[in-house]
């Protein structure tokens, strides 16, 4: 069965330091991967996602299947970055996802 | 265009109460999902569906059953409420291929306290 961990619940940076969100996943098979956001009271969003290959808000992520990871990354935080980030991995598109526990970014002024 | 719409946006229960969540979309998605959010688990499905009159099993479906009459809508029902069932419920819809840009869209969720 596959599964994504999130190894940190919290991170918490200053504005314009770096921040990187750590996910790895175990699936025996050739995953989709998505990074998920949740701002304050708003539904959850799709950042971004593997194949895209795209820089969404100034975040990117690199699948790299040989640690089997799908790092976020920033160069610069914002406050208005702070949220709930979630990790998820598909078998296929528009197939059930599996989550990771998420991880809260905190960024302060 | 709406999007995913679910309701109510809150509701709070007493033990053993029922209750259904409704989940309404309006972007003809063949897949609809049942997910709850808890703290530290991020989301958990707990059923879905892969078309209209078809449903299936989650990864926590217990206590929990559903509805896909008709395909917009996708209905989950709490028999008999539990504690342990207070959670934030989201519903997700997406089309089963990989063209869509966004695969699933998400509704704005409710929350559901037990008491």
């Amino acid at each position: 069965a596959q599964r994504v961990t999130q190894p940190e619940k919290l991170l918490s940076v200053f504005k314009g330091a770096p921040v990187e969100l750590k996910c790895n996943y175990s699936y025996s098979g050739s995953p989709e991967l998505f990074w998920y956001v949740q701002y304050s009271r708003q539904r959850l969003q799709l950042l971004l996602r593997h194949i895209s290959r795209e820089s969404i808000k100034g975040f990117t992520a690199d699948l790299n299947k040989g640690e089997t990871s799908f790092h976020l990354k920033k160069p610069f935080a914002q406050e208005e970055d702070s949220a709930m980030y979630y990790c998820a991995l598909s078998e296929a598109a528009g197939n059930k996802l599996t989550f990771g526990g998420g991880t809260r970014v905190l960024v302060k002024p | 265009n709406a999007g995913v719409t679910q309701t109510p946006k809150f509701r709070v229960l007493k033990t053993g109460q029922s209750m259904t969540l409704l989940c309404a979309q309006d972007m003809n998605h063949e897949y609809m999902y049942w997910y709850r959010q808890d703290p530290g688990m991020g989301l958990r499905l707990i059923h879905y569906s892969v078309g209209e009159g078809t449903t299936a099993k989650g990864e926590v479906p217990d206590g929990y059953n559903v509805s896909r009459l008709k395909k917009q809508n996708f209905l989950l029902g709490l028999e008999s409420a539990a504690p342990s069932q207070t959670s934030v419920y989201f519903c997700a819809s997406s089309r089963p291929d990989r063209v869509d840009n966004q695969p699933q869209h998400f509704g704005d969720g409710t929350r559901l306290s037990i008491l």
